[in-house]
This record gives C-alpha cells, sequence and structure tokens, in this order.
C-alpha cells in the first residue's frame, strides 16, 4: 500500500543551524510533492510545492530536494530561527488525482 | 480575502447527538477538502469536492459521516450520531486545481465528543 514516512521524533536545533527534515514515500510515483508547516491549534500552511522534473527548489531560506529514485524528499531550513519552530508535512496526491496524502510530520524546535 | 472561514471552533456534545461542521471556503478555488487530525493517525482525507461535487468520499470513516457542497461559498460536515471515536480536529481546505495546488486550511474546529 501507498505510504509516507517523516521522523516522528522531534528535531532539537541550535539557532543559525541547518535543520533538514525528511520524507520518505513507498508505492507511489508522485507527479509533485508539497511540504507544509503547521503551528499548534492551527492549520497546515502551504510553503512549497516541487514537481519530479525539478531536482531542487528554493524560497527565501528554505531548500527541498525530489529524488524520485530514492523515492524520497528533504526539506532544509538555513539559518535557523526560533521562529521556525514547528510541525513540518510533507503530502503527495494519490495517483493523479488531488487526493492527499500528509506524511504524520516532524516537529521542529529551533533551540535560542 | 479573510481565508477559508470554518464554524464552529470548538465543540463539545454528547454522544448521540448530531453535530454539523461548516466551511466557507476562499472565493473562486474550486476545489474543497475535508480532513480529520489526530494523534494517532494524523491528518486524514475525509471527502473532496470538485466544482460542488463530491468526487471521492472513500475516506469517510462511515455512513453517520455526510458531507454537502450546496453551492460554492458553503459546505458542511455532519456526524449522526456522534460517538466518543469521532473527537478530534476537522479542518477544511480549499485550493485551485492549478499553478501549485496549495491547499489553504481553515483555523479547524475541535470535536470532543463524551
Amino acid at each position: 500500500s501507498q505510504k509516507i514516512e517523516q521522523n516522528s521524533e522531534a528535531l532539537n536545533i541550535q539557532e543559525g543551524k541547518t535543520a533538514t527534515l525528511t520524507c520518505n514515500y513507498t508505492n507511489y510515483s508522485p507527479a509533485y510533492l508539497q511540504w507544509y508547516r503547521q503551528d499548534p491549534g492551527r492549520g497546515p500552511v502551504f510553503l512549497l510545492l516541487i514537481r519530479e522534473n525539478e531536482k531542487e527548489k528554493r524560497k527565501e531560506r528554505l531548500k527541498v530536494t525530489f529524488d524520485t529514485t530514492l523515492k524520497q524528499s528533504l526539506f532544509h531550513i538555513t539559518a535557523s530561527q526560533p521562529a521556525d519552530s514547528a510541525t513540518y508535512l510533507c503530502a503527495l496526491p494519490r495517483g493523479g488525482t488531488y487526493k492527499y496524502i500528509f506524511g504524520t510530520g516532524t516537529r521542529l524546535k529551533v533551540l535560542a | 480575502d479573510a481565508g477559508v472561514i470554518q464554524s464552529p471552533r470548538h465543540e463539545v456534545t454528547e454522544m448521540g447527538q448530531e453535530v454539523t461542521l461548516r466551511c466557507k471556503p476562499i472565493s473562486g478555488h474550486n476545489s474543497l477538502f475535508w480532513y480529520r487530525q489526530t494523534m494517532m493517525r494524523g491528518l486524514e482525507l475525509l471527502i473532496y469536492f470538485n466544482n460542488n461535487v463530491p468526487i471521492d468520499d472513500s475516506g469517510m470513516p462511515e455512513d453517520r459521516f455526510s458531507a454537502k457542497m450546496p453551492n460554492a461559498s458553503f459546505s458542511t460536515l455532519k456526524i449522526q450520531p456522534s460517538e466518543p471515536r469521532d473527537s478530534a480536529v476537522y479542518f477544511c481546505a480549499s485550493s485551485l486545481d492549478s499553478g501549485e495546488r496549495a491547499q489553504y486550511f481553515g483555523p479547524g474546529t475541535r470535536l470532543t465528543v463524551l
């Protein structure tokens, strides 16, 4: 069955360092992948989309990679700040539809 | 634009009661999604509408759940009768079927069934 895996354990890093979060998927060949940020008590907020023909995409301090051979996306936050502390979720469309499957998310804490 | 609007923000009800959750999507968006989020299961898609038509409701847990979208600016998710295991945060999201297809989520309704 189709499955998405994100590190379920929280990631703690020091302010100013680069945070790297992983999204692995199996039994999928998604045309694109999305990353969202969720703060406690709020709905997820869209951050980035990367398509299967794009190896890398950047937006300000964010960088996302998409390796369709490894079936993995990496999400990087450079020069991290305490305000980046949140849960980050990846999402993929299932089978060419708009039916999205979300990962369980990785909680990031940036320590001042 | 005010974003996706959901009401109520919190709902506490007793087992067996009917619960109705409401959503107003962003104007101009043609896709609407209802999700449920719990600690155990994460974010699960319940139903997806496109141009007000239900396209996929395979995520609806059972017949106690129903959803409608009578027009482009309003949708409801109804649970009748409610059960304690329905306790969760329910999110509505809307998107455009083009570009980055970003889903814009509402603030959610926290449902507690006693």
